[in-house]
């Protein structure tokens, strides 16, 4: 059972670019996370998601940043027109369908450098 | 809102050494607590979940307690040994979304 696939990896934007993360659950989930971590900072809760709807992203950022997860394919974390302050590690974690109260699984994570 | 807080921030031993990490959080009120660890420019390994009805959790040398209604987790390490340099993060479920701890950089010298 693979584990949670995010990509790529490793991500480089100039200032004004747009970066589009992505993430696959494990098989079986539905309920996804994603989670930032800034340089020198600990992981901060963006945005909590289930198949085309979005629970709880009352940790993004008012603007530029925006999410979703279709009812195919992956979970796609969207900034537009990035700026240095974006460049982060971006996780995403998925739990299974029973609740959002299960243990939840974390991707590799994508470095974003923005120059 | 939930607030998780990691002591020491740093810490360095000796190859051998026992290790103990501490996490303490603001609101009783949680699902469950999970220990990570995280290597320089990597992802998060998951080491421990303890859910809240539980006291411990045993996994080879690493041991967690935890402590709700003190608002307290400790992550103990037997025998450190160099490869246990990392920095080990502290997540505490309330709802549905983790607060992460800052953090604990360990380094064992050989």
């Amino acid at each position: 059972n693979a584990g949670v696939m995010q990509n790529p990896r490793h991500l480089v934007r100039r200032r004004g670019q747009e970066a589009r993360l992505r993430c696959s659950p494990m098989k079986g989930h539905s309920h996804v996370y994603w989670y930032r971590q800034l340089p020198e900072e600990g992981l901060k809760f963006m945005v909590y998601l289930q198949k085309e709807n979005i629970i709880d992203e009352s940790g993004m950022p008012k603007e530029r940043f925006s999410a979703e997860f279709p009812k195919e394919g992956p979970s796609i974390l969207r900034i537009q027109q990035v700026v240095r302050g974006d460049s982060a590690a971006y996780f995403c974690a998925s739990s299974p369908p029973t609740g959002g109260l299960n243990e939840q699984f974390f991707g590799p994570g994508t470095r974003l450098t923005v120059l | 809102k939930q607030e998780v807080t990691q002591i020491p921030a740093a810490l360095s031993v000796p190859e051998g050494e026992n290790l103990v990490l501490n996490c303490s959080f603001t609101d009783s009120a949680i699902y469950n607590l999970q220990w990570f660890r995280q290597d320089p420019g990597k992802g998060l390994t998951s080491l421990l979940l303890i859910q809240s009805s539980q006291r411990e959790q045993t996994s080879g040398r690493l041991n967690a307690s935890l402590d709700k209604s003190s608002g307290r987790s400790t992550l103990y390490i037997a025998a450190s040994q160099p490869g246990d340099s990392a920095t080990y993060l502290c997540a505490v479920k309330s709802d549905y979304k983790l607060s992460f701890g800052a953090g604990t950089t360990v380094t064992v010298r050989a």
